[in-house]
């Protein structure tokens, strides 16, 4: 069965420093992985997809992550936070549906 | 070119009521998935819809139903209401032709506060 797992439910960090969001996830087959975002009282925003072309995946924002099957591993980076990043971040892997995370809520000091 | 609206926006209903909810997805997509966001979790599938029928479930009970319609828009609905089943619901399209079948395009939600 699949599953992810989000270490760390809130993330502080200060503007201009490096985001690091940590996702594992277990999966039975090789799997499709996503980092969504989620700004308050909106839907989620696909922010990045690994689908087993490259392993250094980049998304909108500025946001990459690295696929690592031996660490079983999807962490979210980015270089420079910027306040606008301030938001629910989650991961998620894809069988035939999408199976989420408990999410991390990234603050962002001035 | 709209994407996936859901409505109403926010709802309020009493528990052991019933309520629908609505979502047409984004043009060109034939498939719509509902989740529900439970506060401070992660979306939760419910079930997925193409093709005019449901073809997966997820853990929830009988009381959430659905449906799709020929132009491919979709309703939820919920049956006899608990305090639990407040959430945000979430409704998400895709295309099972387009090669990315696993992009899922949401809509903003619906907030349904049962008290």
């Amino acid at each position: 069965a699949q599953s992810v797992t989000q270490l760390g439910s809130h993330v502080s960090v200060s503007e201009g420093a490096l985001v690091l969001l940590r996702c594992n996830y277990s999966s039975s087959v090789p799997p499709y992985l996503f980092w969504y975002v989620q700004y308050p009282n909106q839907g989620l925003q696909l922010l990045l997809k690994y689908t087993s072309a490259a392993t250094l995946v980049k998304g909108i924002n500025g946001f990459e992550a690295e696929f690592k099957k031996s660490e079983t591993s999807f962490h979210l980076t980015k270089p420079s936070a910027h306040m606008s990043d301030a938001a629910e971040y989650f991961c998620a892997v894809y069988p035939y549906k999408l199976i989420f995370g408990s999410g991390t809520r990234l603050l962002v000091r001035p | 070119d709209a994407g996936v609206t859901q409505s109403p926006t926010h709802l309020i209903k009493t528990r052991g009521q019933q309520v629908t909810l609505r979502c047409s997805p984004k043009s060109g997509h034939d498939t719509v998935s509902w989740y529900q966001q439970a506060l401070g979790q992660g979306p939760q599938f419910i079930f997925q819809y193409y093709e005019e029928e449901e073809r997966q479930r997820g853990n929830f009970p009988d009381r959430f139903s659905g449906h799709q319609f020929p132009n491919y828009s979709s309703e939820l609905n919920v049956n006899a209401l608990l305090l639990g089943d407040s959430a945000l619901y979430l409704c998400a399209s895709s295309n099972r032709w387009s090669g990315v079948s696993y992009e899922q395009y949401f809509g903003p939600g619906t907030r349904l506060t049962v008290t």
